[in-house]
């Protein structure tokens, strides 16, 4: 099986402008979770979601958004991207029962 | 909450000696326990996973870790370590099988360092 696939691998953007990451999950897996992870705060979470709703959301403003299509694949969006959203930004998926997640290689993002 | 820590932020091990690295959580239910391994400028590769059981578990790449829950400990040990360990570590303490609960929490990581 193929893994957990993550486009694009590096972004450079500019302050105030905005970001669209994508997230293909491993085939039969419908939960996808996206972490930011940064030096400062380590991994932290973002959302998740499981057959196109979202069921969980970490504690990031609403410029952080996400959705799931029916495929299971999934996006993020960072509107009015800050200096400190500069962060490699991990997708994982899980399987139905959510216990064990798989993550992908990441999307680094710069913002200058 | 749910919490991880590693104590150690940098290790440097020589080539061959054993590793320990060491994790203790905080989770109010039975947790479900996982280290996940990170090279430089990639994503987290699961190494192994508790989630019940035999408290000892055996992982990838020699890795295995054992679950002490008197001391809410799930340390990772390698008896030999090779210079291609050398990378970033993490335990995590997840939610189980019951969607819709508390994502994965994960410790601060500890860098290892692998030296001839």
């Amino acid at each position: 099986k193929a893994g957990v696939t993550q486009t694009p691998r590096y972004l450079i953007k500019t302050r105030g402008q905005q970001v669209t990451l994508s997230c293909s999950p491993i085939s039969g897996h419908r939960s996808v979770s996206w972490y930011q992870q940064t030096p400062g705060q380590g991994l932290q979470f973002l959302f998740e979601y499981f057959s196109e709703t979202q069921r969980n959301k970490g504690n990031f403003p609403g410029r952080f958004s996400g959705r799931q299509f029916s495929n299971s694949r999934s996006e993020m969006n960072v509107s009015t991207l800050e200096l400190g959203d500069s962060a490699l930004y991990l997708c994982a998926s899980s399987g139905q029962g959510a216990e064990t997640q798989y993550f992908g290689p990441g999307t680094r993002l710069l913002v200058l | 909450a749910q919490s991880v820590t590693q104590p150690d932020i940098h290790i440097t091990v020589s080539e061959g000696a054993s590793l320990e690295l060491r994790c203790n959580y905080s989770y109010g239910a039975t947790p479900y326990l996982f280290w996940y391994v990170q090279s430089p400028g990639q994503g987290l590769q699961l190494l192994l996973k508790y989630f019940s059981g035999d408290t000892l578990v055996q992982g990838i790449k020699g890795f295995e870790a054992e679950f002490k829950r008197s001391q809410s400990s799930f340390n990772l040990r390698k008896p030999s370590v090779h210079w291609s360990d050398a990378a970033e570590y993490f335990c995590a303490v997840g939610p189980g099988f019951h969607p819709g609960n508390t994502p994965l929490v994960f410790g601060k990581g500890t860098r290892l360092s692998v030296i001839a």
